[in-house]
């Protein structure tokens, strides 16, 4: 079964607390990302993830951090977090072969 | 740089009309092009694929054709239906970065 999920699906969190966003995938993808969306808008890519402990930052990595210990797992980190950083928040991994993106069902995180 | 155009931002349609929506990209290789859907609250999901110069590809009424010698992707539907409504999103990756280009998007919102 060709999945990705994503752990909480919602989180309220307070201005200054951490936020973990945990992801995993069952079809051994090597690459896997963590991005943001904001109401009506793109997507816009926070870290890319090549492999176990080969990770990239994306377009918006500042605020943000991440972590990839097991191939099928990739987990976002926010220190500290901001109130503009209220957002859903989609993870995905990629078939290498075609550039495809499996998402997750996302995240919606708000900030207070 | 590689980028993807889509020029309608917003699409409005009364239902059981067709529709096109507008995709070109620029990049030095020859990539696979992706449209994904994205409903209202869900994540994206691919929608077609293609790699293949001229051919039409096909899925759940939707339809495409790479043209290569344009750089376009556009996507079709003889008959929109309620459920259409959605955001669009054309995409291709960079080539050898594991990286995927969206464009900004086109809402496609359908009247009954």
């Amino acid at each position: 079964d060709m999945k990705v999920t994503q752990m909480p699906r919602y989180l309220i969190k307070r201005m200054g607390e951490n936020v973990l966003l945990e992801c995993g995938q069952d079809m051994s993808h090597e690459t896997m990302y963590w991005y943001r969306q904001d109401p009506g808008l793109g997507l816009q890519l926070i870290y890319i993830s090549y492999d176990v402990d080969s990770n990239s930052e994306g377009d918006i990595p500042k605020g943000y951090r991440v972590s990839r210990k097991k191939r099928e797992h990739f987990s976002l980190i926010l220190d500290s977090a901001k109130t503009n950083q209220t957002s859903v928040y989609f993870c995905a991994s990629s078939s290498d072969t075609t550039g495809q993106l499996y998402f997750g069902e996302g995240s919606k995180l708000t900030v207070l | 740089g590689d980028s993807v155009t889509q020029t309608e931002g917003l699409v409005t349609l009364t239902k059981g009309l067709p529709v096109m929506l507008n995709c070109t990209y620029q990049t030095t290789y020859s990539p696979f092009l992706f449209w994904y859907v994205q409903h209202l609250n869900e994540a994206p999901k691919l929608l077609l694929k293609s790699s293949t110069d001229n051919k039409r590809t096909e899925h759940q009424g939707f339809y495409a054709t790479l043209h290569k010698s344009s750089s376009s992707f556009h996507l079709q539907k003889s008959s929109v239906q309620l459920s259409d409504s959605a955001l669009y999103f054309c995409a291709f990756p960079l080539y050898n970065q594991g990286k995927l280009i969206f464009g900004q998007g086109t809402k496609l919102s359908i009247k009954p």
